[in-house]
């Protein structure tokens, strides 16, 4: 079955340093999405994507945060000047449709722990 | 606004113990709820999903009915197994693209 990959399965970076985590999502899926996971919080949406542009972003997701879909695969997510309170689970997501009954494929997620 | 209140875990159970999560949840118009499960060291997997009140999702031996008059979607089990240890997230998704979820319960079963 299709998935969809995250890599690194685990990121440490120093404060204030940029970083970069990716995802593949599955081939003939065409909205994409962040969500991230404070330790013991819930799971949080940070932004979604489409035809390559941002459809919607949360207060989460500011001017520190950016998303690109480089090349016919990849949909990566920057931070650019990281901060402790950054340090979570970041899930990558995909849909092959969007609206309500279309359920989300998630990754593993990426662990990022900020030093 | 949109959001998913969740039974606060830990939970655990014997094996052949039955289950129940539950979820409650406050949206604007009419929802869809979704159940997702995250096995140790993986990701979020749907587990299970309803569209409209009174839908009864069902996966893996799990079930959950949208009940519109009580705002709830609580997820059971008849009889749960050690490889039902995960955590549990009950999920909401209304006008907008992105989930709602719940803080997530920990299930374990011990043989």
């Amino acid at each position: 079955e299709p998935e969809v990959t995250q890599t690194p399965s685990h990121q440490v970076t120093q404060m204030g340093q940029e970083v970069i985590l990716r995802c593949v999502p599955i081939s003939n899926h065409l909205y994409f999405y962040w969500y991230r996971q404070i330790l013991g919080q819930k799971v949080e949406f940070l932004v979604s994507f489409y035809n390559n542009e941002i459809s919607e972003k949360s207060e989460i997701f500011d001017d520190q945060f950016s998303v690109e879909r480089p090349d016919g695969s990849n949909f990566t997510l920057k931070i650019r000047s990281t901060k402790l309170e950054d340090s979570a689970m970041y899930f990558c997501a995909s849909s092959e449709e969007t609206g309500r009954n279309q359920p989300q494929h998630f990754g593993d997620g990426t662990r990022l722990s900020i030093l | 606004g949109d959001s998913v209140t969740q039974m606060e875990g830990p939970v655990t159970l014997s094996e052949e113990a039955c289950l129940t999560i539950n979820c409650t949840y406050t949206a604007t118009g009419y929802p869809s709820l979704f159940w997702y499960v995250q096995y140790p060291g993986e990701g979020l997997q749907l587990l299970l999903k309803a569209t409209k009140a009174d839908d009864k999702g069902s996966n893996k031996g799990f079930e959950a009915t949208y009940r519109k008059e009580t705002t709830s979607f609580h997820l059971e089990k008849g009889s749960v197994q050690v490889s039902d240890s995960a955590v549990y997230f009950c999920a909401l998704r209304a006008g907008a693209n992105n989930l709602f979820f719940g803080t997530g319960t920990r299930l374990t079963v011990i043989p």
